[in-house]
């Protein structure tokens, strides 16, 4: 079963602090792997798109890794900001089917000063 | 270039009442997705359509709900006889013609958000 779980489901942290969020996939067979940010109220944002042949991606403070091999990837902030305050999702694409999108529940990160 | 554009933004709705909720995708954009998020969990998929057709409603309730992506205009989800459990977040998203396998890159509106009393 195509599933993709992340964790923590929650988290918080002091702002300046780094943190790394997790993303586990089952889904195959796999296209790519995508982050979304999204603020409460507000429609989710693409941060970064990895595909099978890449290991890591940058945008700005948002650093993603991928392992294809153990189907994981990480999104790390480093120096957060208040506005990091968001849901991150993630989203793995396989390459099957109309709809072959599935998204994690996200993880809920909370900056505080 | 105006984004994913979404309308109403909120909309309240009695028990019975009809909703409906509209989408423009991005300009060049030919595929619109509908998902549903509910306070505090994670987005659903609902339907996929392309122009004057849908493609993929397996994640849509089979009674009350229907969907359409005419020629001309937005996209629109339609809600009939709305019950309370139909509060919810609905988000659209647009992605230009994929080219090869996979989905392109997906881009979001900012979501209508349905409260029914």
């Amino acid at each position: 079963k195509n599933q993709v779980e992340q964790s923590p489901q929650s988290l918080i942290i002091l702002e300046g602090k780094n943190c790394t969020l997790q993303c586990n996939y089952t889904v195959s067979p796999f296209s790519n792997l995508r982050w979304y940010k999204q603020d409460t109220g507000r429609g989710p944002v693409s941060l970064t798109i990895m595909t099978f042949s890449e290991n890591t991606k940058s945008n700005g403070r948002y650093t993603a890794t991928l392992d294809a091999d153990t189907k994981q990837s990480s999104l790390h902030i480093t120096a957060s900001q208040l506005s990091d305050s968001a849901s991150y999702i993630c989203v793995v694409s396989d390459q099957t089917g109309a709809n072959n999108l599935f998204f994690g529940t996200g993880t809920r990160l909370t900056v505080i000063p | 270039n105006a984004g994913v554009m979404q309308n109403p933004r909120h909309l309240v709705r009695r028990r019975g009442q009809e909703a409906r909720l509209r989408c423009s995708p991005m300009k060049g954009h030919s595929h619109v997705y509908w998902y549903r998020q509910l306070p505090e969990e994670g987005l659903k998929f609902m339907v996929y359509l392309q122009k004057e057709n849908i493609i993929d409603e397996s994640g849509m309730p089979k009674e009350r709900f229907s969907a359409e992506f005419p020629k001309e205009g937005p996209s629109i989800l339609r809600i009939q006889q709305v019950v309370r459990g139909d509060s919810a977040a609905y988000f659209c998203a647009s992605s230009p013609p994929r080219r090869g396998s996979g989905t392109g890159e997906l881009f979001f509106g900012e979501g209508s958000r349905l409260t029914v009393l």
